[in-house]
Order: C-alpha cells, then structure tokens, then sequence
C-alpha cells in the first residue's frame, strides 16, 4: 500500500529553526497535511498544502513541497519550548476519505 | 460546537472482560474514524463510517466492532478484551468528500490498559 515516512526524533535548541521530513509514495495524492500531537491530547491540523503549490507560509510555519522527489517539509522558525510534541504527516487523494499517516517525528526543544 | 469528544478519558480493563468507547460529534460530519496509536507505530486505522448505517474495516479490525447507528456517534466496542489492545484509541471525522481539504477533527483520546 501506500506509505508515509518520517524521522522519529528531532531535537533542536530554543530559538533554532526546525525542520521535519516526510517523504511519501502515493502520486495521486492532492492535499498532504502536517498534525501536532502534544502530550496526552488528540492531533490537532497545522498547517497543509495542495499538491499544486510548492510553497505555504503561515506565520512561523513554512511548508515546502517537492511533488518531483515525493518530500515534504515544515519548517518551524524560532522554536520554542512550547513546539515540542508529535508531528505527524498525512497524505490523501482527492478520492479517498481515507488518509495516510506518518508514524509521527517527536521534536524536543531544549535551552 | 464541543466538536469531537470520547468517552471514557480513561478505563482499565481485565482480560477477557468487555466495553464500549463512544465517540460523539456535533458538526454533522458523514465520515467518522477510530484509530489506536501505540509508540511508534503511529496511527493505525481500526473502522470507519462513511455514513449513517455504515462501517468498513480498516488497517487492524481484528478484535474489535463498530457501529453507527446515528450520524452524530461512532461506537467502538471490544468483545474479549486482550493486553495486546492496550493503547491509546482516537477519533476523528471529517464534513465529508468535497468540502474544501477535509482535514481529521480528532478527539482528546481513550487510554485503555487492559491487565
């Protein structure tokens, strides 16, 4: 089936940029999206992109999207303690209900 | 809106014993969603409902059952409980194909430990 991957842990310094990797195999995928999960809650959506754009922005948040390569990323700018949590990325096609999920990239912010 | 909610928050179970986990939306979502998440695995997909009177199987329905019998609950239950599905169990709906990203609303979670 098809298959979202990302990194398990990253670990970045207060004030630091983060960045988070997805790649993903499906190709008919149209809306891809990046979930925060912070401790003992539900995910809650952050941020996503359609498969025709490269590029979203929203405020500290930048997603970048190389259709080419099948890789996503978001950028985190200016880290702070309260970004740690799960970062999940999830992909779907425009017809399925049913989306695909990464196994989740625990980002840890220290000082 | 309270949006998505379950219940119970928390359950301890003993082996072999049954329950049920109740997830309720008022947004007047079509499709609704039940996944468990255990450390490193992710989300995994259990059953899902694309509308009142509908289920489907997910990734791993092994054990457990589902039903909807009103648009606005989604209803998990395990039969015979068994260690294995000690987890974190979520939630999720979305408005339906054709609104706009129809992104997941998920709810805050069940944990439940089963001895």
């Amino acid at each position: 089936g098809e298959d979202v991957e990302q990194s398990l842990f990253l670990s970045v310094r207060e004030g630091d940029s983060s960045v988070i990797n997805c790649t993903y195999t499906d190709s008919s995928s149209t809306y891809l999206y990046w979930y925060k999960q912070e401790p003992g809650a539900g995910l809650q959506l952050l941020t996503y992109i359609f498969s025709n754009m490269d590029m979203k922005q929203d405020q500290r948040l930048t997603v970048l999207l190389n259709k080419k390569d099948k890789h996503l990323s978001l950028r985190i700018a200016d880290t702070q303690t309260g970004d740690s949590a799960i970062y999940f990325c999830a992909d779907r096609s425009g017809g399925s209900y049913i989306p695909t999920f990464g196994r989740g990239t625990s980002l840890i912010v220290h000082p | 809106n309270a949006g998505v909610t379950q219940t119970p928050k928390f359950r301890v179970l003993k082996t072999g014993q049954s329950m049920t986990l109740l997830c309720a939306q008022d947004m007047n979502h079509e499709y609704m969603y039940w996944y468990r998440q255990d450390p490193g695995m992710g989300l995994r997909l259990i059953h899902y409902s694309v509308g009142e009177g509908t289920t489907a199987k997910g990734e791993v329905p092994d054990g457990y059952n589902v039903s909807r019998l009103k648009k606005q609950n989604f209803l998990l239950g395990l039969e015979s409980a068994a260690p294995s599905q000690t987890s974190v169990y979520f939630c999720a709906s979305i408005p339906g194909l054709g609104f706009g990203t129809d992104t997941q609303y998920f709810g805050p979670g069940t944990r439940l430990t089963v001895l």
